[in-house]
């Protein structure tokens, strides 16, 4: 357990819903990723809170994604109208800011969109 | 987007045997490069940071190597066992907050 949660686990959703992710980093740290992996890959960069602040953003999320870290602890992952290609697992990472930037992973929530 | 490759894509092999995979990347202009290991139903859980060329780092029976002029990074497990089982990722860490990952070698080690 490295201290990061994130809920749900699984998520199966039919095409078109809005599905929301929540995740909890460690309590200290003021760095939270969030990732996208589907099958045969590694983890691909989303997006990148400092404390509440969104600095990063990749060209992968669309507009259809959002994402916010209110007050600076935990942080959400929303879809709109998903699609099937959004299926993946979708993980959490936080971080301290600090020399070496560690980075502690959530478990992830598997998203199934039918 | 920064192509990191993994080789192999998997591997198995017999308890007591040691092995290694390769990270290949094309750029030395980075900050640092990250190895995790992801068993499954796990967190990914990090093993090792490395940021200077011939840094070398350890832990137990595994240990990892970096080499930035030539653009790899191995990672040697010895005497392998079942619970090394898992996936294998690199990671090339530019800006202190983007990450580029390869799509990991799955080690399999039969008892």
């Amino acid at each position: 357990d490295t201290g990061v949660s994130q809920d749900p686990r699984h998520k199966i959703t039919k095409r078109g819903q809005n599905v929301t992710f929540r995740c909890d980093p460690i309590s200290e740290h003021n760095r939270l990723y969030w990732y996208r992996q589907t099958l045969g890959q590694g983890p691909e960069f989303l997006t990148y809170f400092q404390n509440e602040a969104q600095l990063e953003k990749s060209r992968l999320l669309s507009d259809r994604f959002s994402a916010e870290r209110p007050k600076g602890s935990f942080s959400t992952l929303e879809i709109q109208r998903t699609e099937q290609g959004d299926s993946a697992m979708y993980l959490c990472a936080s971080g301290k800011q600090s020399s070496y930037n560690e980075q502690f992973f959530g478990p992830g929530t598997r998203l199934t969109v039918l | 987007i920064l192509n990191v490759e993994q080789s192999p894509q998997s591997l198995h092999v017999q308890e007591g045997d040691s092995t290694n995979f390769t990270c290949s990347f094309p750029s030395s202009n980075f900050y640092a490069l990250h190895w995790y290991r992801w068993e499954t139903a796990k967190s990914p859980e990090a093993l090792f940071v490395m940021t200077l060329n011939g840094d070398e780092k350890k832990k137990g029976r595994i240990s990892a190597t970096l080499n930035t002029k030539e653009g790899y990074s191995y990672l040697y497990i010895k005497g392998s066992q079942p619970e090394d089982s898992a996936t294998y990722l690199c990671a090339l860490e530019y800006n202190f907050n983007k990450f580029y990952f390869g799509s990991g070698t799955k080690l399999n080690v039969k008892p």
